[in-house]
């Protein structure tokens, strides 16, 4: 489809729970990227996929979160153990190369 | 329907001039609009946020004006380096919380 479909749009966690978030790119994008917006500020970068590989993982904290891009699955993006400063919109986008981005409508995560 | 447009698509200059890159918007509504920065391949980097009560933001040489109400914000880029060369990306976040993009300005410096 010709849009990044991102799954579920509200998720509630309990502190300590796991979270999981899916992103489906638009079909031939090659590049994933997910980002957390906190409180409407500022995107920060988590990770972004090439394919099923990792393209860059800068901006992804070492403990607790995890990612995956697999072949003809939706990618996922995966927080063990969540804290409430986990709270957060978390979007997806995807691009064929280094342009025309598009941006999937976000996960709203609550962690209570 | 928020619609987000940039222009130019693209655009080349030579380093060490300024120059200005063009975003408008056709529902003046905005919580706040953000200027980012792509490179090839990577993700976004956020240069700007502008809140819909302010008029301007600066960091170093890059200063981003918001006119609401005639649904124009301009990134200006003082003295341009070839590290410059990007995509800058314009993204609206409606009162609704719905973020809208504009597909971006590829800006060239030639050395």
């Amino acid at each position: 489809g010709e849009e990044v479909a991102q799954t579920p749009k509200h998720l509630v966690r309990g502190e300590g729970q796991k979270a999981k978030l899916y992103c489906a790119p638009i079909k031939g994008h090659s590049y994933v990227f997910w980002y957390q917006q906190v409180l409407k500020n500022e995107f920060k970068f988590l990770i972004s996929f090439q394919n099923e590989n990792v393209f860059d993982e800068t901006g992804m904290p070492k403990e607790r979160f995890s990612a995956k891009c697999l072949p003809n699955s939706p990618c996922s993006l995966e927080i063990q153990a969540t804290k409430l400063e986990d709270s957060a919109v978390y979007f997806c986008a995807s691009s064929q190369t280094a342009s025309g981005y598009t941006f999937g409508s976000g996960t709203r995560l609550t962690v209570v | 329907k928020q619609e987000v447009t940039q222009i130019p698509a693209a655009l080349s200059v030579p380093e060490g001039e300024n120059l200005v890159l063009n975003c408008s918007f056709t529902d003046s509504a905005i919580y706040n609009l953000q200027w980012f920065r792509q490179d090839p391949g990577k993700g976004l980097t956020s240069l700007l946020l502008i809140q819909s009560s302010q008029r301007e933001q600066t960091s170093g040489r890059l200063n981003a004006s918001l006119d609401k109400s005639s649904g124009r914000s301009t990134l200006y880029i003082a003295a341009s380096q070839p590290g410059d060369s990007a995509t800058y990306l314009c993204a609206v976040m409606n009162r609704d919380d719905k973020i809208i993009f504009g597909k971006g300005t590829r800006l060239h410096i030639l050395p």
